[in-house]
């Protein structure tokens, strides 16, 4: 069975730029979640989609902001790029809708830089 | 204070050592994950749980809600068993990590 997957690997754009970074959950999988790792710093919980919702949203301003298909893949936009946008992006799936409650399995992550 | 604290941030022991990792947290939580992240970002999902104990292969996992205290420990420990392992506790349907530990075990 497929893992899930991300794309692109890297991602290198510059300051203002908009960058679209892309997940595809494990077949079976309704939940998306987002997750934001800067260098030096932790993990942080960005965004949780289930069923082509949005059900969750960290502290992150408006400029992160994503979608589900309805084949539940998703997609994380940001925009106006900064230079501290720079990170791993990590995509993680899981059944239903428990949200957090469900394990989550996680994607390899795409290496955003901002330059 | 960060609401879900590990200790220690690094740890280097010797193949064969006995490992614990200690994850504690400030807030009441439904269950807690903890992960394995190695050095080229993957991450694995090692256990998610709510009580009591958790076992698989040389990995060993308990918690005390009411002590809002996690260890994970590691028998036998091995070279490969080196990378950064993360405690995580869901909090508002969403995962609060912690700051992680980076475990390097020498052959």
């Amino acid at each position: 069975e497929a893992g899930v997957t991300q794309s692109p690997t890297h991602l290198i754009k510059t300051r203002g730029q908009q960058a679209t970074l892309r997940c595809s959950p494990i077949s079976g999988h309704t939940s998306v979640y987002w997750y934001q790792q800067a260098l030096g710093l932790g993990l942080q919980f960005l965004l949780w989609y289930d069923e082509g919702e949005e059900r969750n949203r960290g502290n992150f301003p408006p400029r992160f902001s994503g979608r589900q298909f309805p084949n539940y893949s998703s997609e994380l936009n940001v925009n106006a790029l900064e230079l501290e946008d720079s990170a791993l992006y990590l995509c993680a799936s899981s059944l239903g809708n428990r949200g957090a409650g469900n394990e989550q399995f996680f994607g390899p992550g795409t290496r955003l830089t901002v330059l | 204070k960060n609401e879900v604290e590990q200790s220690p941030q690094n740890l280097t022991a010797q193949e064969g050592e006995f490992i614990t990792i200690n994850c504690s947290y400030s807030v009441g939580i439904s269950a807690l994950h903890w992960l394995q992240q190695h050095p080229g970002g993957g991450i694995v999902s090692l256990f998610m749980l709510s009580s009591g104990k958790k076992k698989h292969g040389r990995l060993i996992a308990t918690i005390n809600i009411q002590e809002k205290h996690s260890s994970l420990h590691i028998t036998a420990s091995h070279p490969r068993d080196s990378a950064v392992y993360i405690c995580a506790v869901i909090r508002s349907q969403k995962l609060v990590f912690g700051q992680g530990t980076r475990l390097t075990i020498n052959p």
